[in-house]
């Protein structure tokens, strides 16, 4: 059974510019979460999505939003970089709802904003 | 949100030592999950914990649900240079259930 899978591996962006990030789940999860990983805060949840909707949401602004299809892929973007997105962005699937069910992580997202 | 504490920040053993380190919290858990995360990688699910008092073994290493419910142990025993890495603990948030709050990390390295 293929694992989570994120692409790409590695961006480059710079200030003002927007990004759109993928993750394609396990085969069979319905669940999808996005997390931000620095060094100086850790892992840190974005948001969950669950058959296509929003189940639940971090506490970041407005310019990180995600969304996922029908088949359980879901993307995330960020508008208008900042410096401080830079980051590793982590995708997680779970069969059910995350909190209930143990959540699989891919490679991840290595997002450097120049 | 719940706050999780993991200890030690980091550590450097010998090849060959046992590892210890813990987790805790200021509320209760329902779940303990203990992750591992290899350099440019995602975090890898070791073990997971479902009952207070629960010592459950993957290999070489062995974790515990406290009694409590407010903190969780992962022991490695016989390190070896593979096991270098990040831990982390993790649990559902208990108030609702509906995200998983993470621990700090533990850097772990081993030399030869």
């Amino acid at each position: 059974k293929a694992g989570v899978t994120q692409t790409p591996r590695y961006l480059i962006k710079t200030r003002g510019q927007q990004v759109t990030l993928s993750c394609s789940p396990i085969s069979g999860h319905r669940s999808v979460s996005w997390y931000q990983q620095t060094p100086g805060q850790g892992l840190q949840f974005l948001f969950e999505y669950f058959s296509e909707t929003q189940r639940n949401k971090g506490n970041f602004p407005g310019r990180f939003s995600g969304r996922q299809f029908s088949n359980s892929r879901s993307e995330m973007n960020v508008s208008t970089l900042e410096l401080g997105d830079s980051a590793l962005y982590l995708c997680a699937s779970s069969y059910g709802l995350a909190g209930a069910n143990i959540q699989y992580f891919g490679a991840g997202t290595r997002l450097s904003v120049l | 949100g719940q706050q999780l504490n993991q200890s030690p920040q980091s550590m450097f053993i010998q090849e060959g030592e046992d590892v210890s380190m813990n987790c805790t919290s200021s509320s209760i858990f329902n779940t303990w999950l203990w992750y591992k995360q290899d350099p440019g990688e995602g975090p890898v699910l070791l073990i997971a914990l479902y009952k207070a008092g629960e010592l459950t073994s993957n290999g070489r290493l062995t974790a515990q649900f406290g009694i409590t419910r407010k903190d969780s142990f992962l022991n490695i025993s016989a390190s070896i240079p593979s096991d270098v890495g990040i831990y982390f603990c993790a649990g559902p948030d208990i108030g609702s259930a509906r995200q998983l709050t993470f621990g700090s990390g533990t850097q772990l390295t081993v030399l030869p």
